[in-house]
Formats: C-alpha cells, structure tokens, sequence
C-alpha cells in the first residue's frame, strides 16, 4: 500500500527551526518529483516546496525563500524540510505530497497532479 | 503569479442534487487545472487533472471542464461522503503552484 507519513511537527518559538520528515513506501520514491504543501489553521492551501526526483531541481515559494530548505534521501525513501526562522505565520499543517504527471498511449501528456498525500504533520509557532 | 478565484466560497445542496464549483485564473492556464477534495480532519484527494480527466478511483459522478481561465467541477448527484471543501490548483506556469481559496460544500 502506497503511504506518505509525516513527523517532527511541533511547538517552537519564533525566530526557532524545526526539520520535518515525510517516509514513503509502497512506491519507487526515487521515481517521483515531491512537494510539501502547507494549511494555516482554518486555512486554505499553500503550496511550500518542490524537489526532482534526484534532487537536483528545488523550488521555494517566495513567502518561505530563504529560510526553508527541501532535501531527499532516496535510500532511504525520505523527504525533509529544514525550516528555520520559524515566524507565526508559519503556523499550519504541512503535507508532504507526491506529484505525477498522466500520458496517453501515445505519450501523450495529459496533465499533472499531487495525487498522494501524507495525513500532515502540525507546525505551531508561538512563544 | 497567477491568482486562482474561485465561486462560491461557500454553497449549500440538498443530497441527490447538482453542484456546480467555479474556478477562474487570472491569465490563462491552457487545461493545466486540477481539482482536490479535502474532507474535515484529512489530507486532500486529487479528483481531476488536465481540467476534465478523473484521477484512479474517483466515481463518475465528478466531472470537470473548461480551459484558459474558466473552469468547472460539476458534481451530478451529490452523495453525504462529497460534502467537503474542494480546491482548484493550476500547474501551468509552475513554480509555484496555485491554489484557489477553495469552496465548501455544505448540506442545505
């Protein structure tokens, strides 16, 4: 069964760090481009981060650039994100989520989604 | 960056009946539109991708439509499990990638 599991939530105070981790299993980790995707509380969604699959490829949103920082372990089917500079508006919970892209017969592509979602992991910031 | 704007924040339906979810971009995203069902206390589900194509296991009853900046999820008979918040993400032009503030379907 394909599972994404978050952990290393918790409570930290401004101006702290905090490095979550996602595990996957089920599927070829390796294989996949990987996001984090956060959700303030009562909030809407926000997407955090992107990484390859090798993970030569990152990208931040702007409003976490420069203090958050994606990495994987592909040995150990590991996705992170160190985050750092903790403000109370970061405050939320942070999903990991894998991206696939969907072809035709032909090779088409389709289209692309985050098709696989962890059950999240809660990030408070606060003194 | 593209702003996703979608209608109405909040609309209420009577189980069985049609609900139709509206998403509008800001500049085109061609068909690069996919659509999540969040229900209360889980993660999000991926329901359409490509703005018309359901993802594996998702029932019939969900559809989607439109490209370049205007969009629908239509919902034909809704059933007690498909009230829930749904989002509309556009992948286009990514990074990032947007998402709409969502629409809460509730029981009328």
């Amino acid at each position: 069964e394909l599972q994404l599991v978050e952990f290393g939530g918790g409570l930290v105070q401004p101006g702290g760090s905090l490095r979550l981790s996602c595990a996957a299993s089920g599927f070829t980790f390796s294989s996949y481009e990987m996001n984090w995707v956060r959700q303030a509380p009562g909030k809407g969604l926000e997407w955090v981060s992107y990484i390859s699959s090798s993970g030569n490829t990152k990208y931040n949103a702007d409003s976490v650039k420069g203090r958050f920082t994606i990495s994987r372990d592909n040995a150990k089917n590991s996705l992170y994100l160190q985050m750092s500079s903790l403000r109370a508006e970061d405050t939320a919970v942070y999903y990991c989520a894998r991206n696939v892209d969907y072809y035709d017969r032909s090779g088409y592509k389709l289209g692309s989604g985050f098709d696989y979602w962890g059950q999240g992991t809660l990030v408070t910031v606060s003194s | 960056e593209i702003v996703m704007t979608q209608s109405p924040a909040t609309l209420s339906v009577s189980p069985g009946e049609r609900a139709t979810l509206s998403c509008r971009a800001s500049q085109s995203v061609s068909s690069n539109l996919a659509w999540y069902q969040q229900r209360p206390g889980q993660a999000p589900r991926l329901l359409i991708y490509g703005a018309s194509s359901r993802a594996t296991g998702i029932p019939a009853r969900f559809s989607g439509s439109g490209s370049g900046t205007e969009f629908t999820l239509t919902i034909s008979s809704l059933q007690s499990e498909d009230f829930a918040v749904y989002y509309c993400q556009e992948y286009n032009n990514w990074p990032p990638w947007t998402f709409g503030q969502g629409t809460k379907v509730e029981v009328k």
